[in-house]
């Protein structure tokens, strides 16, 4: 069975600083998809970024990107010129690619603060 | 355009009673996804429904809990005979086709049920 794990439970950054938050998974299968959602206090579960396992480039989404090492299983997310909106909880979540279940797997997730 | 709506936002049992927590997909999207996030945990599948089908329910505790998703209306999570260990976040989510990376699942604001 695959797991998430996200081995750090809070960060702190301070605006306009760029913060790393860390994700690694397990799985034997060779091609799924990697996500990053985010969790602000609201609740809302908002997708910031996405990875398909089989692409070597790094997905970047405005000022969000990811550094994915397929070998490590290691998929962090790296935030640059932190914003105050930034502050929330930070999941990362995969999904097979086969299969019929469509299922995501929640990492614990990563409360990010972020000081003005 | 409408994003997924779950209702109610707030639910407030008492042990022994039933809980009907209800989800409208986004327009166009006919796969639903149910997790359940308990306090200071991840998000943690549940339930994958097509129109009228139960395609994993591998999540689901095998009692009290049940779902559907009708060919009309919204989809349901039941649970009966509630007891304190339910109390939790429970989200839906919605993806058109499969749920891939060009259709990723979207999530809506979660019903909070609390169990007194």
């Amino acid at each position: 069975a695959q797991t998430v794990t996200q081995s750090q439970p809070e960060m702190s950054v301070q605006e306009a600083e760029t913060v790393t938050l860390s994700c690694t998974y397990d799985t034997s299968e060779s091609d799924y998809y990697l996500f990053w959602y985010k969790q602000p206090p609201s609740r809302q579960m908002i997708l910031v970024i996405r990875q398909e396992a089989y692409k070597q480039q790094n997905a970047t989404e405005n000022r969000f990107s990811v550094n994915f090492q397929k070998a490590a299983k290691s998929f962090s997310l790296k935030i640059s010129d932190s914003q105050l909106g930034d502050a929330a909880m930070y999941f990362c979540a995969y999904r097979s690619r086969g299969g019929a279940t469509n299922k995501l797997i929640f990492g614990t997730g990563t409360l990010l603060a972020v000081q003005p | 355009n409408a994003g997924v709506m779950q209702n109610p936002r707030h639910l407030v049992r008492r042990r022994g009673q039933e809980a009907r927590l209800r989800c409208s997909p986004m327009k166009g999207h006919s796969h639903v996804y149910w997790y359940r996030q308990l306090p200071e945990e991840g998000l943690k599948f549940m339930v994958y429904l097509q129109k009228e089908n139960i395609i994993d329910e591998s999540g689901m505790p095998k009692e009290r809990f049940s779902a559907e998703f009708p060919k009309e209306g919204p989809s349901i999570l039941r649970i009966q005979q509630v007891v304190r260990g339910d109390s939790a976040a429970y989200f839906c989510a919605s993806s058109p086709v499969g749920g891939g990376m060009r259709q990723p699942q979207h999530f809506g604001d979660g019903t909070r049920l609390s169990i007194l």
